[in-house]
């Protein structure tokens, strides 16, 4: 199985700064065709998750631009340009490359 | 547009079982392939099984800790997404989700084994 490492577990941010999670993947998530199942989700509390990045850097229509996705192989980023208050909730890496479909730990995002 | 609803979560017993239901409108479920995925009190996302659409196969996967009790199966006629659940132990504990493209979720339904 694909082992899906993020990092960190929690991330207290002030509100209009940065943040940034990291993810690891075990294995290389490319497929023959070149494409890269990398996948960032957002779950706020009390709502299902909500897929955010698709293919490492594909933001979905209605995603705020502050949001960004990069990274390529086994390691992966997502960016919140500025933390908003409506983004706290956590945050999920997933890869969909290989079954069994693997999620990271989440990440916490929480207002300073 | 799309909407999932499931239900037919509740409370049971250890080594009972339920049905969930994955109820679609706006995508055709023999044409996308779909996943269950549940969340446990205190935990994170974890990936129980999926079904592959209809014109490539079919194919049912399920992950390891579900993979003999659980059983996925689709009605075409009710566009319908189902999850037999058996064999029900705490560990099963969650809200469960259906989704599929991953872009499209439900608002879940909660499972609670307990005695």
């Amino acid at each position: 199985d694909i082992v899906m490492t993020q990092t960190p577990f929690s991330s207290p941010i002030t509100l209009g700064q940065p943040a940034s999670i990291s993810c690891r993947s075990s294995q290389n998530l490319v497929d023959s065709d070149g494409n890269t199942f990398l996948s960032w989700l957002q779950q706020r509390p009390g709502q299902p998750p909500r897929l955010l990045i698709y293919k490492i850097s594909n933001r979905v229509s209605g995603v705020p631009d502050r949001f960004s996705g990069s990274g390529a192989g086994t390691d992966f980023t997502l960016l919140i340009s500025r933390v908003e208050a409506e983004d706290v909730g956590v945050y999920y890496c997933m890869q969909s490359a290989q079954s069994p479909i693997t999620f990271g730990q989440g990440t916490k995002l929480e207002i300073k | 547009e799309v909407r999932l609803v499931e239900s037919g979560g509740g409370f049971v017993k250890p080594g009972g079982s339920l049905r969930l239901s994955c109820a679609a409108s706006g995508v055709t479920l023999s044409h996308t392939w779909m996943s269950w995925v549940r969340r446990a009190p205190g935990k994170g996302l974890e990936w129980v099984g999926r079904v592959k659409a209809e014109h490539e196969g079919g194919a049912i996967d399920y992950a390891a800790p579900v993979r003999g009790r659980f059983t996925l199966s689709r009605d075409d006629s009710e566009n319908t997404l189902y999850l037999q659940m058996n064999s029900l132990t705490s560990e099963d504990t969650a809200i469960y989700y259906c989704a599929t493209r991953w872009g499209y979720w439900g608002h879940g339904t909660l499972v609670t084994v307990s005695s």
